[in-house]
């Protein structure tokens, strides 16, 4: 079974200094990956995407993403941290199975960042 | 446009009681899904579903939790005879295409289990 793994459940930077969060999933077949964001008490919201094309993707509010399929990984930075960045961030997945996907998404456990002044 | 309604955001029940949890996709989509947020972890896949058809309940409890999505009106998540373990935050996330495409996710409904 498909699984993501998210190092570190909490990560805590400075105001301006970079952010990096890791994601690696586990797949023979490389997934589609996405990286979602939630504040408290809200939904997600979906900061980027990879399917395919460039590894290098970029997302919403300077965040940006590359999959690296030699390591499976899929490791999420922004340049210079905001008190703003400060939330839940989640890895998913989501399978390929050829005719047979159905589009869930396979969540990593989350990594709390907070930013400090 | 509209994005993914969820209501109600807080519910509340005893031991033993139904809960119904609704959600409107956005507008133009046809496809649900749904998934639970247990404390201190991430979502967790429950059922996919298209108008009148389940498509993928592989992550649905085998007993006590039901879900449809009508030709008219919400799709709507049924937990019959509620215990303290079902207490969490459900949240639906709808989606233009079948298949593995971004989904957009409602603010969920918290569930609390007295």
């Amino acid at each position: 079974a498909q699984s993501v793994t998210q190092l570190g459940s909490h990560v805590s930077v400075s105001e301006g200094a970079l952010v990096l969060l890791r994601c690696n999933y586990s797949s023979s077949v490389p997934p589609y990956l996405f990286w979602y964001v939630q504040y408290p008490n809200q939904g997600l919201q979906l900061l980027l995407k990879y399917t395919t094309g460039a590894t290098l993707v970029k997302g919403i509010n300077g965040f940006e993403a590359e999959f690296k399929k030699s390591e499976t990984s899929f490791h999420l930075t922004k340049p210079s941290a905001h008190m703003s960045d400060a939330a839940e961030y989640f890895c998913a997945v989501s399978p390929i199975h050829g005719s047979s996907n159905t589009g869930k998404l396979i969540f990593g456990q989350g990594t709390t960042l907070q930013v400090k002044p | 446009n509209a994005g993914v309604m969820q209501n109600p955001r807080h519910l509340v029940r005893r031991r033993g009681q139904e809960a119904r949890l609704r959600c409107s996709p956005m507008k133009g989509h046809s496809h649900v899904y749904w998934y639970r947020q247990l404390p201190e972890e991430g979502l967790k896949f429950m059922v996919y579903l298209q108008k009148e058809n389940i498509i993928d309940e592989s992550g649905m409890p085998k007993e006590r939790f039901s879900a449809e999505f009508p030709k008219e009106g919400p799709s709507i998540l049924r937990i019959q005879q509620v215990v303290r373990g079902d207490s969490a935050a459900y949240f639906c996330a709808s989606s233009p295409h079948q298949g593995a495409y971004e989904q957009y996710f409602g603010p969920g409904t918290r569930l609390t289990v007295t």
